[in-house]
């Protein structure tokens, strides 16, 4: 099974700064189709969890352009810039490009 | 709008069994791929099941494989998760989630929670 290990754990951010959230596969994610199926969740409290990134950088429908996903291979990141209150919970990698599916342990999100 | 609406969660004594529905609405569900993925109290998520549009692929977690039946009707826009010789360990919040695009989980529903215990 492929291991998905995010860092932090949990990081505390001001209003209006910057956060990066890095999220690395025991193996490459590039499918044989040439995909590579990292994605971010967030998961704001006591809401289910919503698409924010699908196949390392694009951004799903109706997400800020605040929220910019980049990486390659086994290592990626989740860039949030201009950090407001409601983006506050738990962020998720996963990665689909092989059965079992599988999520990275979450990184909370804290606003000072 | 998307809509995924979970029912049949409960209480359950282990070693019994469960079977959870979600209600899709807002997209051609006969279509897409589905999921259900599965959060436990105070913990991360973990993928449990999934089917493809015409149910001709179906994947499990090892964690549910051979208790656990995951099906859909097209007719009726249900996905379903037959679960069976329940353990206190399958004590979790249960979402089904879409796979519109491929391969990630564009949308989820709200959640039905299952516990397993005496």
């Amino acid at each position: 099974d492929v291991v998905m290990t995010q860092t932090p754990v949990s990081m505390s951010v001001s209003l209006g700064g910057q956060v990066s959230i890095s999220c690395r596969s025991s193996q490459s994610l590039v499918h044989n189709n040439g995909n590579t199926y990292l994605s971010w969740y967030i998961q704001k409290p006591s809401q289910s969890p919503q698409l924010l990134i699908y196949k390392v950088s694009n951004r799903f429908s109706g997400i800020s352009d605040r929220f910019s996903g980049s990486g390659s291979g086994t290592d990626f990141t989740l860039k949030i810039s201009r950090v407001e209150p409601d983006d506050l919970g738990v962020y998720y990698c996963g990665q689909g490009t092989q059965y079992p599916f599988t999520f990275g342990s979450g990184t909370k999100l804290e606003i000072k | 709008e998307v809509q995924l609406v979970e029912s049949g969660g409960g209480l359950v004594q282990p070693g019994r069994s469960l079977k959870l529905s979600c209600l899709a609405s807002g997209f051609t569900f006969s279509n897409y791929g589905m999921n259900w993925i599965r959060q436990a109290p105070g913990k991360g998520l973990e993928w449990v099941a999934s089917i493809s549009s015409s149910s001709s692929y179906i994947y499990y977690a090892d964690t549910v494989k051979g208790r656990f039946t995951i099906s859909r009707d097209n007719a009726k826009n249900t996905l379903y998760l037959q679960m069976t010789s329940l353990r206190s360990e399958d004590t979790a919040l249960y979402y089904c989630a879409t796979t519109l695009g491929a391969s990630y989980f564009d949308y989820w529903g709200q959640g039905v929670m299952v516990t397993v215990s005496s």
